[in-house]
């Protein structure tokens, strides 16, 4: 159960395309397609933002995309806006009913 | 609408005892996963414990095995958090979150507020 790597923070500037990484291992991102990604605001629960790798839920703006390639995981933002500054956490499954998170990265809106 | 209000958290020294509630509405709670996700001051998520939407399967990450105990009375809607032995590495706000299948966590779809369980002398 060892957390997936995600870089700890990055930036952009409003109107640009975003990119985070998340990586994990065979046993997890690798052998399943159930990566989903979370925003937290400061102070604020986590919301789901995609699952099952690409799916958005109801209601998020489809400037949030995944995909993924072999081990790693990714989130893109486009069209950055200034509210989308937050915590971002990848998860994935891990087997047997468990899941395990990375590490979070905070993107600043520059 | 789905609401999870979590309950129970406090103030515990190392070795003791704390039981966590969480109140859920909105949805038919028997037919969904449940699990409590915690995040220490500052820090990341970390994946605590799983239930199935029965009861009959729970799961827990390895740094709670032995120590914490998940359950639900699907009568009353809610989910419980049995914390024993309490540490130090402990203190968390600890969420209660919704799987959005009955039987398997793979994701979480709704969130609660979180409690707040501080270990500390």
């Amino acid at each position: 159960q060892s957390a997936l790597t995600q870089p700890a923070s990055v930036s952009g500037s409003p109107g640009q395309s975003i990119t985070f990484s998340c990586t994990g291992t065979s046993s997890d991102v690798g052998s399943y397609n159930l990566v989903s990604w979370y925003q937290q605001h400061p102070g604020k629960a986590p919301k789901l933002m995609i699952y099952e790798g690409s799916k958005r839920p109801s209601g998020v703006s489809n400037r949030f995309s995944g995909s993924k390639s072999g081990n790693t995981a990714s989130l893109t933002i486009s069209g950055l806006q200034a509210e989308d500054e937050a915590d971002y956490y990848c998860c994935s499954y891990a087997g047997s009913s468990t899941v395990v998170f990375g590490g979070g990265t905070k993107l600043t809106v520059l | 609408e789905v609401q999870l209000l979590e309950s129970g958290g406090g103030l515990v020294q190392p070795g003791g005892s704390l039981r966590l509630s969480c109140a859920a509405s909105g949805f038919t709670f028997s037919t969904y996963a449940m699990s409590w996700v915690r995040q220490a001051p500052g820090k990341g998520l970390e994946w605590v414990s799983a239930i199935s939407g029965s009861g009959g399967s729970t799961y827990y990450a390895d740094s709670v095995k032995g120590r914490f105990t998940i359950s639900r009375d699907n009568s009353k809607n809610t989910l419980y958090l049995q914390m024993n032995n309490l540490r130090a590495e402990d203190t968390a706000v600890y969420y209660c979150a919704k799987a959005p299948a009955m039987t398997t966590v793979t994701s979480f779809d709704y969130w609660g507020q979180g409690t707040l369980v501080t270990v500390s002398s």
